[in-house]
């Protein structure tokens, strides 16, 4: 079974629209981390937002929520007003507890967003 | 300014000639890592790296080595590259996780290998 999901290849949206990137896990573990990268056509990876597992609040970082869902096992982006810099390619990552001493990143397929002006 | 660097950021070559692509950090991070990014895979670890001379196998480490002599470095050695090679490359590096903390790992620009 994948660990990460992101069932959205490619998701066009409006310039100035919210958008919603979807990303399921599987883990066992009580304790893990969820990460969000973008990666523009230039391609690094850049950093977006972290949750962890036992965070009680969803995470926040300017234009940039995470819509934690735990029971669902569920962990989607959503960019706030977006902008045609935020066309890019947008990966979900997690960080399991019981990898501990190895910092691995276990990565989803990636969800390829385009914002049409 | 903090940052992992790679080098060369792109390598065209050829099958058997043995390649080594370059990872420094200077965030004095415990934890260094080598993924590859292949179309509709995602990222793969290769090899990572808890600290100094602390190296073990990812989840693809087949045709790769990798060495951890100074804190900084942490290259990627291809003995004898196959086509099959052919991919991106990313180094990250984190500081030591101590409990469950939120510290991303950060990752250098990528270095994209062509192997004929």
């Amino acid at each position: 079974a994948q660990k990460i999901t992101q069932t959205q290849p490619g998701m066009f949206v409006q310039e100035k629209e919210a958008v919603t990137l979807d990303c399921t896990y599987d883990t066992s573990d009580q304790s893990y981390g969820l990460f969000w990268y973008k990666q523009p056509s230039s391609g690094e990876m850049i950093f977006l937002i972290y949750q962890g597992s036992y965070d009680e609040q969803n995470a926040t970082e300017g234009r940039y929520s995470l819509n934690f869902q735990k029971a669902r096992k569920s962990a989607n982006l959503v960019i706030s007003a977006s902008q045609l810099g935020d066309s890019a390619m947008y990966f979900c990552a997690m960080r399991e507890g019981a990898n501990f001493g190895n910092e691995k990143l276990t990565f989803g397929t990636g969800t390829r967003l385009t914002i049409i002006p | 300014e903090a940052q992992v660097t790679q080098n060369p950021r792109y390598l065209i070559t050829v099958t058997g000639k043995k390649l080594t692509v370059t990872c420094s950090q200077n965030m004095n991070h415990e934890y260094m890592s080598w993924y590859r990014q292949d179309p509709g895979l995602g990222l793969r670890q290769i090899y990572y790296s808890m600290n100094v001379e602390v190296t073990d196998k990812g989840d693809v480490p087949e045709g790769y080595k990798v060495s951890r002599k100074e804190k900084r470095n942490f290259p990627l050695i291809l003995e004898s590259p196959s086509p099959n090679q052919t991919s991106l490359y990313f180094c990250a590096s984190s500081p030591d996780r101590t409990g469950y903390s939120n510290q991303p790992q950060h990752f250098g620009d990528g270095t994209r290998l062509s192997i004929l």
